[in-house]
């Protein structure tokens, strides 16, 4: 079974700086997407970027980017110039046969 | 193009009591997911459909839970009795899936259920 890993339950970032996020995933299934998800306090789930396994180009969405490393099976995301606006949990998403979730890491932004 | 709705959004109810969720997919799409999430154990799929159809529905806690996709723009989460354990917020979404592409997933508000 696929399994989605978020190994940082909670990060913290000062406004305007950038911060990474984390997600390992194991499968093996050769074609899968990746998502990221965000869930702000009002609890909506929010797709922030995606990508396709048989791409070796990083998504990218304005501020927000992946370092897609598939032979690690790593799926980081990058936060850059860091808003209030961002803060979340955010989830990182395997779609194989199935969507799997990783825990969450929950991102809070400093002023 | 309306996202995917949920009703109730709220929803507070007595331990033995029938609990019905709706859900209406984004039109043109032809698959539906049913997910818990709680602190405890995070997001879980409960089931899916993929046109009306359920395909797996290995997620469902157990014969309390039922779920129902009568037609393409319409599905219900039946939870019958009700038991505390249950309290957690329900989300559906949605998503175009195809043979050869899987689009993302987008889901609804989700209904917080609580039960006494």
């Amino acid at each position: 079974a696929q399994t989605v890993t978020q190994s940082q339950p909670e990060m913290s970032v000062q406004e305007a700086e950038t911060v990474t996020l984390s997600c390992t995933y194991d499968t093996s299934e050769s074609d899968y997407y990746l998502f990221w998800y965000k869930q702000p306090p009002s609890r909506q789930m929010i797709l922030v970027i995606r990508q396709e396994a048989y791409k070796q180009q990083n998504a990218t969405e304005n501020r927000f980017s992946v370092n897609f490393q598939k032979a690690a099976k790593s799926f980081s995301l990058k936060i850059s110039d860091s808003q209030l606006g961002d803060a979340a949990m955010y989830f990182c998403a395997y779609l194989g046969q199935k969507l799997v979730f990783g825990q969450g890491t929950r991102l809070t932004i400093n002023p | 193009d309306a996202g995917v709705i949920q009703s109730p959004r709220h929803e507070v109810t007595e331990m033995g009591q029938e609990v019905t969720l709706r859900c209406k997919p984004i039109s043109g799409h032809n698959s539906l997911f049913w997910y818990r999430q709680t602190m405890m154990r995070g997001l879980e799929l409960l089931i899916y459909f993929n046109n009306n159809v359920p395909i797996d529905d290995s997620g469902m806690p157990e014969d309390r839970f039922s779920a129902k996709m009568p037609n393409a723009s319409f599905s219900t989460l039946k939870i019958q009795p009700s038991e505390p354990r249950d309290s957690a917020v329900y989300f559906c979404a949605s998503s175009l899936r195809g043979q050869y592409s899987n689009q993302p997933q987008h889901f609804g508000d989700g209904t917080r259920l609580s039960i006494l």
